[in-house]
């Protein structure tokens, strides 16, 4: 089955300066690559997603980008701030009917 | 997004006792819903996927006779912990999908603590 790496797990900035967090896959049949933010005891939220059919995909301060043929794909958040804090999961899946297989996620600590 | 509400947030029961636990699409129709655990700081653990009107498909090493889910209708799906014990404790956590879209949204989650 699908295995998701992901790393750092732990990332600590200061304010105002970008994160990166990285992930591996190993399907090749994957083609979803979701992003959540969990909050200390809430629920994951669904923060941006690519498809495997683009290589980039921007929302205001987040973008992740997909390399297919590597196999990765990363999340990247610029001028980071304070209530960025929070733990980041990425994921894979087939689409469709198939489950989505989660990275062990990243711990993200902005400090102002 | 769509809005998926799990019900109850926190809940505390005694050793032997059952609990459960409601999972509900609110404005679309949950094709699919999944339920994961979470412990202390570490990632969510896929416990079952659940089809409408279809039996749950159990990951390995989860007691299907312990965690009964049921998919009755295309916006409510149940989890339901059997004589429950300590080590049960933990944060329960659903997510549903829309047919074919590849969205998966979840619940606020469960806390659930067995004294």
């Amino acid at each position: 089955g699908e295995n998701v790496e992901q790393h750092p797990s732990t990332l600590s900035v200061q304010e105002g300066d970008s994160a990166v967090i990285k992930c591996t896959y190993s399907d090749s049949a994957s083609n979803y690559f979701p992003w959540y933010k969990q909050e200390l005891g809430k629920r994951p939220q669904l923060i941006i997603d690519i498809r495997s059919n683009v290589g980039e995909k921007k929302d205001q301060r987040i973008a992740v980008t997909l390399n297919k043929t590597a196999k990765h794909f990363s999340l990247h958040i610029t001028e980071t701030q304070p209530e960025d804090s929070a733990v980041y999961f990425c994921a894979a899946s087939i689409g469709g009917y198939s489950t989505l297989t989660f990275g062990k996620g990243t711990m993200l600590l902005v400090s102002p | 997004g769509a809005v998926v509400s799990q019900h109850p947030s926190r809940v505390i029961c005694k050793s032997g006792t059952s609990v459960k636990i409601e999972c509900r699409s609110l404005d679309f129709q949950a094709t699919t819903m999944f339920w994961y655990r979470q412990f202390p700081k570490k990632s969510l653990m896929l416990m079952a996927t659940s089809n409408e009107g279809s039996k749950a498909t159990y990951e390995q090493g989860v007691e299907k006779d312990k965690f009964l889910i049921n998919h009755a209708s295309l916006t409510l799906s149940t989890l339901t912990v059997t004589s429950a014990h300590p080590e049960d404790s933990s944060f329960y956590i659903c997510s549903a999908r829309e047919g074919l879209r590849d969205e998966a949204f979840f619940g606020q989650g469960t806390r659930l603590t067995v004294v």
